[in-house]
């Protein structure tokens, strides 16, 4: 159980394009889902936080209007990369929640490879 | 705020021994601690947490790690070594319970530590 899918695995894509990224929870619905980014042998920095049905919270120095999160159902939220440059080339995970209480663990995604050329 | 340290980057133990992973944290009342391990290229996996009860919890893949408030660690161990524990784990915290503000859900993540097995 608590499987959390994304899709793509890997994208690459040409510099001003957008991408939009999926993840899936494939088991239970997830009232909370977090966008993270990490960096080569780096930690996971979260970008944002989205809850089913309303607005995603961002963490600051992330770009909302670059990052376009929406989180439309209970097993589904993306993450649109508008306008992407190569800077924005990075592994994008992101995690789940059932939500049902503050002590739920979070599953996280395969992860999405981004490269922007 | 909180944070989350790990102190070695690398560890390296020959199969069969025992391992351990370093990790201390830095909040304000009682933590929520967690491990992750990351295989390259892909996600983090959830290995074990830490919520309350008893200090030594039990995860998956044989590995536990222990609570302890006064030096405030959550060390992973493992008694055997396998190489296939070769991977990237991470320690993690999340807000205590008197914490009810946005970001309530939020992991803070340490930098991680590469576990190396050696044959």
């Amino acid at each position: 159980g608590a499987v959390v899918s994304q899709h793509p695995s890997r994208v690459i894509c040409k510099s001003g394009t957008s991408v939009k990224i999926e993840c899936r929870s494939l088991d239970f619905q997830a009232t909370t889902m977090f966008w993270y980014r990490q960096f080569p042998k780096q930690s996971l920095m979260l970008m944002a936080t989205s809850n089913e049905g309303s607005k995603a919270t961002y963490e600051q120095g992330v770009e909302k209007d670059k990052f376009l999160i929406n989180h439309a159902s209970l097993t589904l939220s993306t993450l649109t990369v508008t306008s992407a440059h190569p800077e924005d080339s990075s592994f994008y995970i992101c995690s789940a929640t059932p939500g049902t209480g503050r002590t739920d663990t979070q599953y996280f995604g395969p992860g999405t490879r981004l490269t922007v050329l | 705020a909180q944070s989350v340290a790990q102190p070695e980057d690398q560890v390296n133990v020959a199969e069969g021994n025992p391992l351990t992973v370093k990790c201390t944290y830095s909040v304000s009342g009682n933590p929520y601690l967690f491990w992750y391990v990351q295989y390259p290229n892909r996600g983090l996996q959830f290995l074990l947490k830490y919520i309350t009860g008893d200090n030594l919890v039990k995860g998956s893949y044989g590995f536990e790690a222990e609570f302890n408030k006064s030096q405030t660690s959550f060390h992973l161990k493992k008694p055997s070594a396998l190489v296939s524990d070769s991977a990237l784990y991470f320690c993690a915290v999340r807000a205590p319970v008197a914490y009810s503000g946005a970001g309530s859900y939020q992991l803070t993540f340490g930098k991680g530590t590469k576990l190396s097995v050696i044959p």
